[in-house]
């Protein structure tokens, strides 16, 4: 399976404020996938990150407030925009086991906690 | 957006006793996955069933996909306190994952 980085593993930020959150990955991978999971809680799809096009987001989710970046296969961005204590959560990414077909397994990256003050 | 409804929420068991964990849906899923996931840490995958009626089992665990693919069951044995830990089933629907709740187990020595 592939192996997937993200950075940073953790922040702490100020309300008002975004932070970026990258997730590389060693291998091309087709399809991308951002995560949340807030404190207890299991994992809510945000959006899915597409190569060379604008992200596909879930209901409740908008491009405004976590725009996405996927610039080639192996790399993309999540950025939380004009965070609140609200966005407190985990943030994960997870790709499909590659080989340049879409597939039903995903892996994950070990994750990025986000506290907002 | 299908449900996936997971059971029992938490779990607490004294090291060597059997668990079940259960994920239940209304819908069908051209797969499944059972993660597992410690704090501070990603998702780890434990196995995809991807056949109606298949078991696998993993060590002490075994995995079962409902005969209509909408149910799956997670069977641990004899249970040890490295067992510990967040416990996902997620369906796969249109290359997407609906995770279930999860299962927050916790075995004591």
């Amino acid at each position: 399976s592939a192996v997937i980085s993200q950075k940073p593993s953790r922040d702490i930020c100020q309300r008002g404020t975004s932070l970026t959150i990258q997730c590389q990955v060693d291998s091309q991978v087709t399809m991308m996938f951002w995560y949340r999971q807030q404190p207890g809680q299991s994992l809510t799809l945000i959006a899915t990150a597409n190569q060379g096009s604008e992200a596909t987001y879930e209901s409740g989710f908008v491009i405004d407030k976590f725009p996405i970046s996927r610039p080639n296969l192996t790399f993309s961005t999540l950025t939380v925009s004009n965070m609140s204590p609200e966005d407190s959560s985990i943030y994960l990414c997870s790709v499909d086991n590659s080989g340049g077909r879409a597939t039903d397994t995903q892996y994950f990256g070990p994750g990025t906690r986000l506290t907002v003050l | 957006t299908q449900l996936l409804e997971q059971s029992p929420q938490f779990l607490s068991i004294q090291e060597g006793e059997n668990l079940t964990v259960y994920c239940n849906s209304s819908s069908v899923f051209s797969s499944l996955q059972w993660y597992r996931q410690e704090p501070g840490e990603g998702p780890v995958l434990l196995v995809t069933v991807v056949t109606g009626g298949e078991v696998k089992k993993l060590k002490r665990l075994t995995f079962q996909f409902g005969d209509a693919r909408k149910d799956s069951s997670l069977h641990i044995t004899a249970a040890q306190t490295g067992d510990t830990g967040l416990y996902l089933c997620a369906g796969s629907q249109g290359g997407k994952l609906i995770f279930g709740q999860g299962t927050e187990l916790s075995v004591k020595p």
